[in-house]
């Protein structure tokens, strides 16, 4: 089945830093999108990716979806503490029927 | 900003009772989903449902799983027999269009003793 490899895992960064994260599935998605999920709350939506090669920003964010469509970046500027939590990358499948794939996530702490 | 909402926010349940999700997606959205994230893991698809009925489903989903949307509004998350390994968040999601983007509930996190 698809899958979206996510990586690093974890980051540990001080405030201030930027921070960058990935994900590559061997499988091509027809969208991609980023998601923040803070502790017990459901995902919410960063940046969403329709085109291939497309780079969009969001405030300090900014995303770029790959040529291929099989993978994606995201970047933040100048981390703040409310950054912290879990990044979701997700590929989104429309064949047949529309679900998204979702990666193991990236967690971010910043130290003060 | 419309959301999608959820209820409970929390269920505790015996093992083996049913337990019913409910989820008030998006007003002007066609498109619905169940997504579950056990603890720990990443968020994984069980179910998406269009125009009254099921257009996916995930190997998750199996005969204990069933949607229903009863009116206008609700769209729930039906568990007949609840196994331990159910425990998990439930998360709804909903969107206009199949390829448009998903907006996810809250959650709810259900605890199966």
């Amino acid at each position: 089945g698809q899958q979206l490899n996510q990586s690093p895992q974890s980051m540990f960064i001080q405030e201030g830093e930027d921070v960058s994260m990935n994900c590559t599935s061997s499988s091509i998605f027809n969208t991609w999108l980023w998601y923040k999920q803070d502790p017990g709350e459901g995902p919410v939506l960063l940046i969403a990716l329709y085109k291939a090669g497309e780079l969009t920003s969001n405030g300090r964010l900014t995303a770029q979806f790959g040529i291929t469509r099989k993978d994606s970046f995201l970047n933040i500027s100048a981390s703040i503490p409310s950054d912290v939590g879990i990044y979701f990358c997700a590929g989104l499948i429309i064949q047949g029927a529309q679900k998204l794939v979702f990666g193991q996530g990236t967690r971010l702490t910043i130290n003060p | 900003e419309p959301e999608v909402t959820q209820t409970p926010s929390h269920q505790v349940t015996q093992m083996g009772q049913e337990v019913i999700l409910r989820c008030v997606p998006i007003s002007n959205h066609l498109y619905f989903y169940w997504y579950r994230q056990i603890l720990g893991q990443k968020v994984e698809f069980l179910v998406s449902f269009y125009n009254n009925e099921i257009s996916e489903k995930s190997e998750i989903f199996d005969d204990q799983f069933s949607v229903e949307r009863p009116d206008g509004s609700n769209f729930t998350l039906k568990i007949r027999s609840t196994k331990l390994e159910d425990s998990a968040m439930y998360f709804c999601a909903s969107s206009r269009g199949g390829w448009e983007t998903q907006y996810f509930g809250p959650g709810t996190r259900l605890l199966v003793l």
